[in-house]
């Protein structure tokens, strides 16, 4: 079946602006997780949903990152005012049991 | 606090040798220990994990790890190493008292030499 998706791939944009990154998990995974990665560097946990709920958001590093998954499916990550420091690999994962199971990835350039 | 450490950077190995990447890991309750690998361009891809039972865990693409608990260790393994097999992998654990966050290490590239 299909595998976790995200989009878009790649977002460039300007310091100030806000994004929205989506995640598309696998059908019927109850987790959600978001991952930031920096370059050289392994993943590091955002913030977690079970449903629609978002039962962990520890690993948000400041209020203006955010997310939601709103029906249970898909999930938004949104980062405001975007800032260069916020340029990243952003992973999406969904699970089922103690798996997770990663999408592709979302790479943002903040110039 | 949970923390994983994979102590090599990169690990070379001869096509057709085996390898070993080498992670060991801090966790507070008992652990929930896995391997992925990440090719070029592509995302994380799952290669195997140990939740209980026995010791060594076969996975993905000919691959197995050994838990070893007193040394706190969960090392990757494959006997005949491909050229193929050259990627960054990731070590990672979960505190398997409820709290489903996976904490990475920084990952070890493996390159692997016709």
């Amino acid at each position: 079946g299909a595998g976790v998706s995200q989009s878009p791939r790649y977002k460039v944009t300007k310091r100030g602006q806000d994004v929205a990154l989506r995640c598309d998990p696998i059908s019927g995974h109850v987790s959600l997780y978001w991952y930031r990665q920096a370059l050289g560097q392994g993943p590091e946990f955002l913030t977690y949903f079970n449903y629609e709920a978002q039962q962990d958001k520890s690993g948000l590093p400041n209020d203006r990152f955010s997310a939601e998954r709103p029906e249970g499916s898909i999930s938004t990550l949104t980062i405001q005012r975007t800032e260069q420091r916020d340029s990243a690999m952003y992973r999406c994962a969904s699970s089922q049991g103690e798996t997770q199971y990663f999408g592709p990835g979302t790479r943002l350039l903040v110039l | 606090a949970q923390s994983v450490a994979q102590p090599e950077d990169q690990v070379n190995v001869a096509e057709g040798n085996p390898l070993t990447v080498k992670c060991t890991y801090s966790v507070s309750g008992n652990p929930y220990l896995f391997w992925y690998v990440q090719y070029p361009n592509r995302g994380l891809q799952f290669l195997l994990k140990y939740i209980t039972g026995d010791n060594l865990v076969k996975g993905s693409y000919g691959f197995e790890a050994e838990f070893n608990k007193s040394q706190t260790s969960f090392h990757l393994k494959k006997p005949s190493a491909l050229v193929s097999d050259s990627a960054l992998y990731f070590c990672a654990v979960r505190d398997g008292g409820g709290y489903n966050k996976l904490i990475f290490g920084a990952g070890t590239r493996l390159a692997v030499h016709p």
